[in-house]
Order: C-alpha cells, then sequence, then structure tokens
C-alpha cells in the first residue's frame, strides 16, 4: 500500500456520460496530482492541486474538471465522456519537504476507465 | 519539445544480464530531479531511484543505478543481473525546480522484456 488510495479501481460506462474519480493523498502531503495514461502511452500529466488550490495545469481538456476538498482528497470530473477517454488514470501525491530520494511523487493504483 | 525522451521503445535482455535504459532531458533550470518508475503489467508506478541535478555521484539503490552525465544531459537507468520479474515498462521523469512540489513530466517510457 502506497498510502494513496484511488477509487474506484476499474469503471466502465458509455459515451455521454459523466463520472467521478477520487484520491486520498498519502497523509500529510499537499500536493495531489492528476495524470493520463492511455494504452501504450507515458503519464500525461492533467492538473496538479496544492493545499486546495489549483497550482498548475497540463494537458487538461475543458470536459475535464478536478477539485481539492479541505480534508486534501481530491476528485477528478470527467463529462461528455468519449471512447478515446479510456485511460488509466493516476494520481499521486508529494510533500515538498520531503528527504530527495523519496521527493515522492507517490502513485495510486490508479483507476481503470472504460468508455463503452 | 519533448523535455524528457526515450529513444528504445522495446527492449530484449537475457537474464542475469545488465541493461541500459536511456533517458535524455531537456531544460533549462538549474535545479532539477530525475526520476525511474517501472510499471509492471498490473498497472501500478513503483519508484526506482532518484537523481539530483546537484548530486555529485550517480544514484545506485540495489540492481538499479543511474548513469547521470549532465554535460549531455542523459539519465540513463542500469539493471544489473537482470531477473524474470524485471519485465516492466520502465518511465524516465523529470521535477523541474527546487520544491517537490511541481509535476513529474514523463517520458513515453521503454517495454523490457528478460528472456530467460
Amino acid at each position: 500500500d502506497s498510502g494513496v488510495t484511488q477509487t474506484p479501481k476499474h469503471l466502465i460506462t458509455a459515451t455521454g456520460q459523466r463520472v467521478t474519480l477520487r484520491c486520498s493523498p498519502r497523509s500529510g502531503d499537499l500536493s495531489v496530482y492528476w495524470y493520463q495514461q492511455s494504452l501504450d502511452q507515458g503519464l500525461q500529466f492533467l492538473i496538479q492541486y496544492y493545499n486546495g488550490e489549483e497550482r498548475a495545469k497540463g494537458n487538461i481538456l475543458e470536459r475535464f474538471s478536478a477539485q481539492q476538498f479541505p480534508d486534501l482528497h481530491s476528485e477528478l470530473n470527467l463529462s461528455s465522456l468519449e471512447l478515446g477517454d479510456s485511460a488509466l488514470y493516476f494520481c499521486a501525491s508529494s510533500l515538498a519537504q520531503r528527504s530527495p530520494e523519496l521527493y515522492g511523487y507517490t502513485f495510486g493504483s490508479g483507476t481503470r476507465l472504460t468508455v463503452v | 519539445a519533448q523535455k524528457i525522451t526515450q529513444t528504445q521503445p522495446g527492449m530484449f535482455v537475457q537474464e542475469k544480464e545488465a541493461v541500459t535504459l536511456d533517458c535524455t532531458y531537456d531544460t533549462s533550470d538549474p535545479s532539477y530531479g530525475l526520476f525511474w518508475y517501472k510499471q509492471p503489467s498490473s498497472g501500478e508506478m513503483i519508484f526506482l531511484i532518484y537523481q539530483g541535478s546537484y548530486d555529485q555521484q550517480n544514484a545506485t539503490e540495489g540492481r538499479y543505478s543511474l548513469n547521470f552525465q549532465k554535460a549531455r544531459k542523459s539519465a540513463n537507468l542500469v539493471i544489473s543481473a537482470s531477473q524474470l520479474g524485471d519485465s516492466a515498462m520502465y518511465f524516465c521523469a523529470m521535477r523541474e525546480g527546487r520544491s517537490g512540489n511541481t509535476p513529474l513530466v514523463f517520458g513515453k517510457g521503454t517495454r523490457l522484456s528478460v528472456i530467460a
């Protein structure tokens, strides 16, 4: 157990629908990052939240949105889903002050989204 | 422009042999960190090794070592004495800036297959 919890692990939904992916960061970590990994691709950075505020934005579609709550858990909302949104979605968390070897970037086990 | 380039989509190595996975990076920030992650077929992201831009020595972690050539902007992963369980996708990633609070940027990965 990495300490980062993502739910659900698997999700199958139809095109046009909306889903919410949830992430609980490692205890004490203030930053949450969302990544998308399409089939046989690298991880694409979507968005980062730090202590409740949006910190950095990557290649996130307008149909996607995220937020981080006061208890630091985060949700990624995907709407008007298309077949191409099928991917593995990872959440990672980090704490700036953590030692370099663990500059961490602890990843959850991911949510596998299948859009049919 | 790609910040992280992994030029080997796939590699094969004989069990018990050493293998080098290539990674080059591009940044103008003097402070950065380089990471390698392993992703087995089960999908989770496993942190392997970290190298800071100011580190004088190459990082090592068990059978993993990082061949850091700063002037060439390369950070190759060396796996010694390969094992069947090393078969996986390997990703090189970079964090720019001093803080462990910025997103990781990933390469497209190298699929390593270890042959008995």
